[in-house]
């Protein structure tokens, strides 16, 4: 079980807006701990898309887009496109135990 | 251009040993902070260790401490997991992935490895 708690599946047709949460708790997120944001398309390596909650990485298009509230973050793509069809993970650190790095359990986006 | 070149990866029998290498190039390799990430069958991103630039310090998730070694080598811009007592539960794609400061700390990864499959299966 994920520290970090993502929906195991979203979808949307093109042109529309999704949104994947991920929920922590007062350790991580609500701790203030930054929260990253990637894409693995299959059979690739993930790719950094959005860092310290809300910023964009050179190179991702502006239709990504990340934001935090409390315990949890959120990362939106507006005007879905069939080649953002992929696994998204949320990453943040976590104090609870040791302090260690934590991912979220993914979350796989299709694209109708 | 920031590139990580990994290798070492294979089948190997539950028990049994394997070291993972992921060259580095492109960037000044002792500025920054390494890890190890892994990608299990059907599952999300776990993270399994990390070593600071100078390698004096090294961490671990709890599913691999006492089995895994993180090291580098900076005079050779090479990384290093040495993973032992190897269980079916760690079959896995593993990454190296380069950090955004020279400690193991929250900061994000911005350049992943193309990723070894390890396999371990009697």
């Amino acid at each position: 079980q994920s520290v970090l708690t993502q929906p195991p599946s979203v979808s949307g047709a093109p042109g529309q807006r999704v949104t994947i949460s991920c929920t922590g708790s007062s350790s991580n997120i609500g701790a203030g701990y930054e929260v990253h944001w990637y894409q693995q398309l299959p059979g690739r390596a993930p790719r950094l898309l959005i860092y310290g909650y809300k910023n964009r990485f050179p190179g991702v298009p502006d239709r990504f887009s990340g934001s935090k509230s409390g315990t949890s973050a959120s990362l939106v793509i507006t005007g879905l496109q069939a080649e953002d069809e992929a696994d998204y993970h949320c990453q943040s650190y976590d104090t609870s135990l040791r302090p260690q790095v934590v991912f979220g359990g993914g979350t796989k986006l299709t694209v109708l | 251009e920031v590139q990580l070149l990994e290798s070492g990866g294979g089948l190997v029998q539950p028990g049994g040993s394997l070291r993972l290498s992921c060259a580095a190039s492109g960037f000044t390799f002792s500025s920054y902070a390494m890890n190890w990430v892994r990608r299990t069958p059907g599952k999300g991103l776990e993270w399994v260790s990390g070593i600071s630039g100078s390698g004096g310090s090294t961490y671990y998730a709890d599913s691999v401490k006492g089995r895994f070694t993180v090291s580098r080598d900076n005079s050779k811009n090479t990384l290093f997991l040495q993973m032992s007592s190897l269980r079916a539960e760690d079959t896995a794609i593993y990454y190296c992935a380069k950090a955004a400061r020279s400690q193991y700390d929250s900061s994000g990864y911005p350049n992943w490895s193309q990723g070894s499959r390890v396999t371990v299966s009697s």
